[in-house]
């Protein structure tokens, strides 16, 4: 099974600052012939299902909103929120789609400072 | 709108079996993946195994934690999606959601949740 660890484990961001969530895989999960990587990230609200944020690796699910990017390749990944909102606080999660089984990392929650 | 509703969690005694089943609505249900994962109290999330869609449908994986457990199968004439759980252990106890996923050959992505059901694996 292709093992995610995500860095930190949880970190405090004060209002409009950068928070930045690192993911790696154990093995690449990206595959040649069609240049893609199988990584999206979740958010995950206290009490709600996980929300799908982003997807290969970069490419924003409608509706998400332009401050939260991700970026990365092979085994290393890394979510970006750019001016961490109120609303953001929340669990976030990778998760690769590569090889069955599929895997997520253990969640980096993000507070407010 | 896409609909996911899970049925049938609760508390089991270890050892026991349990089927939950999930409706999905507001989308053409043979055309997704479905899956299911699950979060222990407090913990992080697990996902649990899939039954593919069209091209290849009813094709499954699991995870190697539950695998030869567990069993997903799905109806396409009711939009449902089934997850049979056998043998069951305490640590199998936590919220099950169900997912929809999109289809990309032979790989799939998580696109939208349930709400979830509570399992509780408990004497």
């Amino acid at each position: 099974d292709i093992v995610m660890t995500q860095s930190p484990d949880s970190l405090a961001v004060s209002l409009g600052d950068r928070a930045t969530i690192n993911c790696k895989s154990s093995r690449s999960i990206s595959y040649s012939p069609n240049n893609q990587n199988y990584l999206a990230w979740f958010q995950q609200k206290p009490g709600q299902p996980p929300k799908l944020l982003i997807y290969w690796a970069s490419i924003r699910e409608s509706g998400v909103p332009d401050r939260f990017s991700g970026s990365g390749s092979g085994t290393d990944f890394t979510l970006t929120i750019s001016s961490l909102q109120a609303e953001d606080v929340a669990v976030y999660y990778c998760h690769q789609y590569y090889s069955a089984p599929w895997t997520f990392g253990q969640g980096t929650k993000v507070e407010i400072k | 709108e896409v609909q996911l509703v899970e049925s049938g969690g609760g508390l089991v005694q270890p050892g026991r079996s349990l089927r939950l089943s999930c409706i999905g609505s507001g989308f053409t249900f043979g055309d997704y993946a479905m899956s299911w994962v699950r979060q222990a109290p407090g913990k992080g999330l697990e996902w649990v195994g899939f039954i593919r869609g069209k091209p290849h449908i009813g094709t499954t994986e699991y995870a190697t934690s539950v695998k030869g457990r567990f069993t997903i199968s799905r109806d396409d004439s009711t939009s449902i999606a089934y997850l049979q759980m056998n043998s069951l252990k305490s640590e199998d106890t936590g919220v099950y959601y169900c997912t929809r996923e999109r289809t990309y050959d032979w790989h799939a992505l998580i696109d939208s949740w349930g709400q979830g059901t509570l399992v509780t694996v408990s004497s």
